[in-house]
């Protein structure tokens, strides 16, 4: 069974920095690339960020270029989202999910709530 | 960036009665490999999302056969054939030809 469990979310005043997981199971995780998705509350999905098999190609939203990092360890099958000079607007469920746009095989954790406030 | 807006935001459905929702690019999702990646997301009330169909018309694992996609260049349908119970929620669809990847504003399907 695929899983992709996030974990990480929290509280944490604007400035503070924040270290999101996701654990992924069941399916060949180096052989996807991978995204984070946030939906702030009652609104759309945003895509944040976007990561290869290798690491080695990293895209994000301009939103968060320059405070945010996403990473992997394909050795322990797992994505983190490094959050740096978080704002208000912040705020949202971040969802990891797999990046595969041309085949079946798109699957998502159940999310981890960020809120940033003081 | 590409901007998706889609078309009703509200879709009241008599239950076994088709829908149809729109999606319409401000750019076309026309990728330089040949491939329109334009996607169909649903999402449950208080559950994470889950894609219907991926590159216009192709329905995902497991996926119901009364959901269809459609479209071309800027402009793009999904179509329930027959609304069922479980069918309620947000439909988002979402561009994955040009970073950053956009999501639509969603549309949200009720039962009348």
């Amino acid at each position: 069974e695929v899983q992709l469990v996030e974990s990480g979310g929290g509280l944490v005043q604007p400035g503070g920095s924040l270290r999101l997981s996701c654990a992924a199971s069941g399916f060949s995780f180096s052989t996807y690339w991978m995204s984070w998705v946030r939906q702030a509350p009652g609104k759309g999905l945003e895509c944040v960020a976007n990561i290869g098999h290798d690491g080695s190609d990293k895209y994000y939203v301009d939103s968060v270029r320059g405070r945010f990092t996403i990473s992997r360890d394909n050795a322990k099958n797992s994505l983190f989202l490094q959050m740096d000079s978080l704002r208000v607007d912040d705020t949202a469920v971040y969802y990891c999910a797999t990046q595969l746009r041309s085949a079946s095989g798109n699957f998502w954790g159940q999310g981890t709530l960020v809120t940033v406030s003081s | 960036d590409v901007v998706l807006t889609q078309s009703p935001l509200s879709l009241p459905v008599t239950l076994g009665q088709p829908a149809s929702i729109s999606c319409s690019s401000s750019q076309s999702l026309v990728h330089s490999d040949g491939n329109t990646y334009l996607s169909w997301f649903q999402q449950r009330p208080g559950q994470s999302p889950r894609r219907l169909i991926y590159k216009v018309s192709n329905r995902d694992s497991g996926v119901p056969d009364r959901f269809s996609g459609s479209g071309s260049g800027t402009d793009f349908t999904l179509k329930i054939s027959r609304v069922e119970a479980e069918d309620v929620g947000v439909y988002s669809c979402k561009q994955e030809t040009h970073w950053p990847f956009t999501f639509g504003p969603g549309t949200k399907v009720d039962i009348k």
